[in-house]
């Protein structure tokens, strides 16, 4: 099926650990986005990219590491988890300038 | 003041009812605007999207557009019990390569 998929959908790992999540596309979007979600703080913006090879930094971008070698994929690396990196992750791409944004269904994080 | 604001809510509308939402923006050379709508523990679903100055329609959802207030606003007319969720409002900046999102207003639609 077309779309946004991430996986895994649920991770518990330990700190200290290195953890990657996934995310691929089948839209041939520019832009891919990754978030994350706490409560009482909504969405925030970690890293995006516009294109392959090109990635920039969100709101939050310490701690976790992109890359991008191709369009459909977009993985979100934490090098070395700590507890406060628990949360709802989300990927998200998009076409180009001002098109909607859509989301892939999360991957729900636990550092312990 | 933060890029985009929401009244965080919740904001309860009994069944059947018109539920009005609202959103301010401080970037003047915003371009797209749109209202997402997530349910508790999914993921954030698109419902609607407005460029131009004015009133969108689809279906029970109107998207109102001010740009010179800088305010977008989002009704749902015969509320339901399963419009119960946060909605988010999202714009993007005048570089056109971010969309910002405020941290949402939870609706509750009370039967």
């Amino acid at each position: 099926d077309a779309g946004i998929t991430q996986s895994p959908r649920y991770k518990i790992t330990e700190t200290g650990r290195q953890v990657t999540l996934m995310c691929h596309q089948t839209w041939s979007h520019s832009y891919m986005f990754w978030y994350r979600q706490d409560l009482g703080h909504g969405l925030r913006l970690i890293y995006y990219s516009a294109a392959a090879d090109i990635t920039d930094k969100g709101e939050v971008p310490d701690g976790y590491v992109v890359s991008r070698s191709k369009t459909e994929n977009f993985p979100l690396t934490l090098e070395s988890a700590t507890r406060s990196q628990t949360s709802v992750y989300f990927c998200a791409s998009r076409g180009e300038f001002n098109q909607p944004q859509h989301f892939g269904d999360g991957t729900r994080l636990s550092i312990l | 003041q933060k890029e985009v604001e929401q009244n965080s809510g919740p904001l309860s509308v009994p069944e059947g009812a018109i539920a009005s939402l609202n959103c301010t923006y401080s970037d003047r050379g915003s371009q797209s605007f749109f209202w997402y709508r997530q349910y508790s523990g999914k993921s954030p679903e698109l419902i609607m999207f407005i460029y131009s100055n004015g009133d969108k329609e689809d279906g029970r959802f109107t998207a109102q557009l001010n740009k010179a207030s800088q305010y977008v606003s989002l009704l749902i007319r015969d509320s339901q019990p399963s419009d119960s969720a946060t909605y988010l409002c999202a714009v993007t900046g005048s570089s056109a390569s971010k969309i910002i999102f405020g941290s949402g207003t939870r609706l509750s639609i009370r039967p």
